[in-house]
């Protein structure tokens, strides 16, 4: 199945700084690949998606690029603020032999933002 | 907005205890899905189904059970509840095929003594 690695596990930056998060995917036939930001106390939620034939998105201070010859992607954060301190997650996803869609889960990047 | 609601944020249970975590999505999605978080391991999918009465197997879903009776709830059964089942368990739900965002419940965190 599906294996997605991410680094780094935890990461302090100065607000103000770039933070930059890292995930490779195993599966080649993996086509989407979301990012979730997890606030203490709630569930993931989506902050940026990006697809399999595009290599670059952005949305205002995030951005995410994806490779896929290499079989990684990133997750860009600039200008951060402290409520950008949280625990982020890649995921990257995988069709099960029934062909139902699902997502697999990187072990996720606690954020710190440092005033 | 999308909402998914799990039927409790705590619970604690005893060992050999049989448990149900219940899970409803209020947006006619066809996926659903069960995921165990622990720490430094991220999100572990133990569960899917992609329609009613149709399930998967996730990643780890030894001592578990589902059950997809209706199309907007989906119930996770721990059979016989024990120590290494305490965790926070999330819900997530999604549209139709071809991927797509999920959309998370809360979470219960469950503890097994």
């Amino acid at each position: 199945g599906e294996n997605v690695e991410q680094h780094p596990s935890t990461l302090s930056v100065q607000e103000g700084d770039s933070a930059v998060i890292k995930c490779t995917y195993s599966d080649s036939a993996s086509n989407y690949f979301p990012w979730y930001k997890q606030e203490l106390g709630k569930g993931p939620q989506l902050i940026i998606d990006i697809r399999s034939n595009v290599g670059e998105k952005k949305d205002q201070r995030i951005a995410v690029t994806l490779n896929k010859t290499a079989k990684h992607f990133s997750l860009h954060i600039t200008e951060t603020q402290p409520e950008d301190s949280a625990v982020y997650f890649c995921a990257a996803s995988f069709r099960s032999g029934g062909g139902a869609d699902g997502l697999t889960f990187g072990k996720g990047t606690h954020l710190i933002i440092q005033p | 907005d999308v909402k998914v609601t799990q039927s409790s944020r705590y619970l604690v249970k005893r060992t050999g205890e049989k448990v149900f975590l219940e899970c409803v999505q209020d947006m006619d999605h066809e996926n659903m899905f069960w995921y165990r978080q622990d720490p430094g391991l991220g999100l572990r999918l133990i569960y899917f189904s992609y329609d009613v009465k149709m399930k998967e197997k996730g990643d780890i879903p030894e001592g578990y059970s589902v059950s997809r009776e209706k199309k907007e709830r989906f119930s996770l059964i721990l059979e016989s509840a024990s120590t290494n089942q305490t965790s926070m368990y999330l819900c997530a739900s999604s549209y139709g095929a071809g991927g797509g965002e999920q959309y998370f419940g809360p979470g219960t965190r469950l503890t097994v003594t």
